[in-house]
């Protein structure tokens, strides 16, 4: 599975849009790219996954590059309660398509 | 709630105590995943199991030893910790199916259960 870099840390003021970049360069074109969050000593939380078309759900949307070498996580409109590490994972669907979590962004919502 | 359940929430063990965490899901999945998260590291895979038949340990310690006697239901035996071994442990579960190592489809996790070994 390819590898992700992501900031460490992110601000984001409340009310205002969240945007979450990841790197994935070496990603394959049967991997897709998943988002899962971690709010402090809670279980990951599925956000959303795409594989090269934006996707768009109750609680984000994703946005990613043409070339697929990149991705933007984006929530539109902050809370506090979105304050959490957000994980950037590609993976391949089916068999062997490990979910590998890497270090994440933390995301400090700020009123 | 994600549908996965996961008792004791928190446990404090001793070095040479025997204990059990115990993970249920219902959402009718077929897999099921331990995960341990130590403090300031990455999430880290234990054991898959696909259908009841574990398919992945991911070169965890003898120490450790997962029982999974249905579909809904996965348990972390726990012998002889170390102290090293404190950590959140998580559980989840994937809908998957067929044969051998699916892991394609989303997985939903569990609260976790805070262990702390004395």
């Amino acid at each position: 599975d390819a590898k992700t870099t992501q900031p460490t840390s992110m601000d984001c003021a409340e009310g205002r849009a969240a945007n979450l970049p990841c790197n994935h360069s070496t990603i394959s074109g049967n991997e897709y790219v998943y988002w899962y969050r971690q709010i402090h000593s809670q279980g990951p939380q599925y956000i959303i996954h795409g594989l090269k078309n934006n996707e768009t759900n109750e609680m984000a949307s994703l946005i990613i590059t043409e070339d697929r070498k990149s991705s933007t996580l984006i929530l539109p409109h902050a809370t506090l309660r979105d304050t959490a590490v957000y994980y950037c994972i590609v993976r391949s669907r089916g068999k062997g398509g490990k979910l590998i979590f890497g270090q994440g962004t933390e995301l400090s919502v700020k009123p | 709630e994600t549908g996965v359940t996961q008792t004791p929430r928190h446990l404090v063990m001793g070095m040479t105590n025997k204990k059990s965490l115990k993970c249920e899901q219902h959402l009718g999945h077929n897999a099921m995943y331990w995960y341990k998260q130590s403090a300031k590291k990455p999430l880290e895979l234990m054991f898959v199991y696909n259908f009841k038949e574990q398919t992945e340990n991911n070169s965890v310690p003898s120490r450790f030893s997962p029982e999974c006697p249905n579909s809904s239901h996965l348990f972390l035996h726990l012998h002889t910790l170390q102290p090293e071994d404190s950590a959140l442990y998580l559980c989840a579960s994937s809908p998957e199916g067929g044969s051998g190592v699916g892991l394609g489809e989303t997985q939903y996790f569990g609260p976790g259960t805070r262990l702390l070994v004395l």
